[in-house]
């Protein structure tokens, strides 16, 4: 069975300082690996995607996500943090060639100034 | 390119009653998603509607169901309403790779069902 954790419901950090929000997955097969972000009262937004090829993926809003085989991972990274990245983040992995997604429970990043 | 429209964005119902809610995706997707999102339980995937065809279902009674058009367009349906299905349900939409996997998924606004 396809699962996604997503190991802390919250992680606070310093506006310009690096953050990093985790996330680990179990799939059989090859995994399709996404992050999003969800700010209040909206839907998600896409950030990024791993599907294939280099391990380090870029995204939206200088997000990038660093692809782990060996320890089934796929942690949000972003070098610099700005209190408007203040929001709710999933982790989704795909895993069956159709377009279920699962998600993980969510992170809360909160930037403060 | 527009994005993924959901109507209506917010609906109260009564115990008992059914609901339809609609789903425009992003022109030229032919995938689309539906979610439910509850603080409980999170991100829940319902059913993927690709071609008409519904394509895979999650764990959720029968009295949910969906269907697609021949435009793409989507709907789902919630019979005999109870209070537990208040959720935001959320509509997503995609392309198709090679593989049958979607790539990713655009997200509409969700319509915010409340049931009393």
């Amino acid at each position: 069975a396809q699962s996604v954790a997503q190991p802390e419901d919250q992680v606070n950090v310093a506006e310009g300082n690096p953050l990093t929000v985790k996330c680990t997955y179990s799939v059989s097969g090859n995994p399709y690996l996404f992050w999003y972000v969800q700010y209040p009262n909206r839907g998600l937004q896409f950030l990024l995607k791993y599907i294939t090829g280099d391990n380090l993926v870029k995204g939206s809003y200088g997000f990038e996500a660093e692809f782990n085989k060996s320890q089934t991972s796929f942690h949000l990274k972003k070098p610099s943090a700005l209190v408007s990245d203040s929001a709710l983040y999933f982790c989704a992995v795909s895993g069956d060639n159709t377009g279920k997604l699962i998600f993980g429970q969510g992170t809360t990043l909160q930037v403060k100034p | 390119k527009a994005g993924v429209t959901q109507t209506p964005r917010y609906l109260i119902k009564t115990r008992g009653q059914q609901v339809t809610l609609s789903c425009s995706p992003i022109s030229g997707h032919r995938s689309v998603s539906w979610y439910q999102q509850t603080p409980g339980q999170g991100l829940q995937f319902l059913f993927e509607y690709f071609s008409e065809t519904q394509r895979n279902k999650g764990n959720f009674p029968g009295r949910f169901s969906g269907r697609q058009f021949s435009n793409s367009r989507s709907e789902m349906n919630v019979s005999t309403l109870e209070l537990g299905d208040s959720a935001l349900y959320l509509c997503a939409s995609s392309l198709l790779g090679t593989s049958g996997a979607a790539y990713e998924q655009y997200f509409g606004p969700g319509t915010r069902l409340t049931v009393t």
